[in-house]
């Protein structure tokens, strides 16, 4: 069965502070990876995503996640954060087994960022 | 994009009553997820629909949910006879798929929290 693994559930972290958040998924196929935001209060948002071509993609807010296809990682990463980057992140695997597209998310880590 | 809307945001029921949850999808999407979402955990599917065809069921989904799409557009998810362990954030998700993709992103409401006394 496919699952979603994101090992850091709390991290606190001062303004200008570099972030990693890591995720790691179970699947042998094809995979489509997602990073989700939840900022207080508010729906979940996309932030990045990966289908396929080079593994290391962009997303908005200066955020960046780069597949490791031997590791089955999908770690989120952006090199200064800033107080607006409180907020749930969320990893999400697509996956086609069986016949199926349902997205599989991970626990979630909490970001919270000091002024 | 008027974006995914659920209705109600909140509900609070007391034990064995029946409670429905509505969501209206991005107009032109396709397929629609629920999901649920409990304090500390990340979304938990439940179920999904292309068009009206409800194509999977969570294994975790008892017998008292239930959901339909009847026409392709709007959906309502029921739980008949409520417990509290029912007590969670129920989120609705659409997407536009087309052929043989499968990988477009999901766009989520605000969910409905369901408080059962």
């Amino acid at each position: 069965a496919q699952s979603v693994s994101q090992h850091n559930h709390h991290v606190i972290l001062s303004e200008a502070a570099s972030l990693e958040l890591g995720c790691n998924y179970s699947y042998g196929g094809t995979v489509n990876l997602f990073w989700y935001v939840q900022y207080p209060g508010q729906h979940l948002q996309l932030l990045l995503k990966y289908f396929s071509g080079d593994p290391l993609v962009k997303g908005i807010k200066g955020f960046e996640a780069e597949f490791i296809k031997s590791k089955f990682s999908f770690n989120l990463r952006k090199p200064s954060v800033q107080w607006s980057d409180t907020a749930e992140y969320f990893c999400a695997v697509n996956a086609r087994a069986r016949g199926t597209y349902k997205y599989i998310f991970g626990t979630g880590t909490r970001l919270k960022v000091l002024a | 994009d008027t974006g995914v809307s659920q209705d109600p945001r909140h509900k609070i029921t007391k034990r064995g009553q029946n409670v429905t949850f509505r969501c209206d999808p991005i107009s032109e999407h396709n397929r629609l997820y629920w999901y649920r979402q409990t304090l500390g955990q990340g979304p938990e599917f439940l179920t999904y629909f292309q068009n009206e065809a409800q194509l999977e069921k969570s294994r975790l989904l008892s017998d008292r949910f239930s959901a339909e799409r009847p026409k392709g557009s709007f959906s309502t998810l029921e739980i008949q006879r409520t417990e509290q362990g029912d007590s969670a954030m129920y989120l609705c998700a659409s997407s536009l798929v087309s052929g043989s993709s499968y990988n477009s992103p999901l766009h989520f409401g605000n969910g409905t929290r369901l408080t059962v006394t």
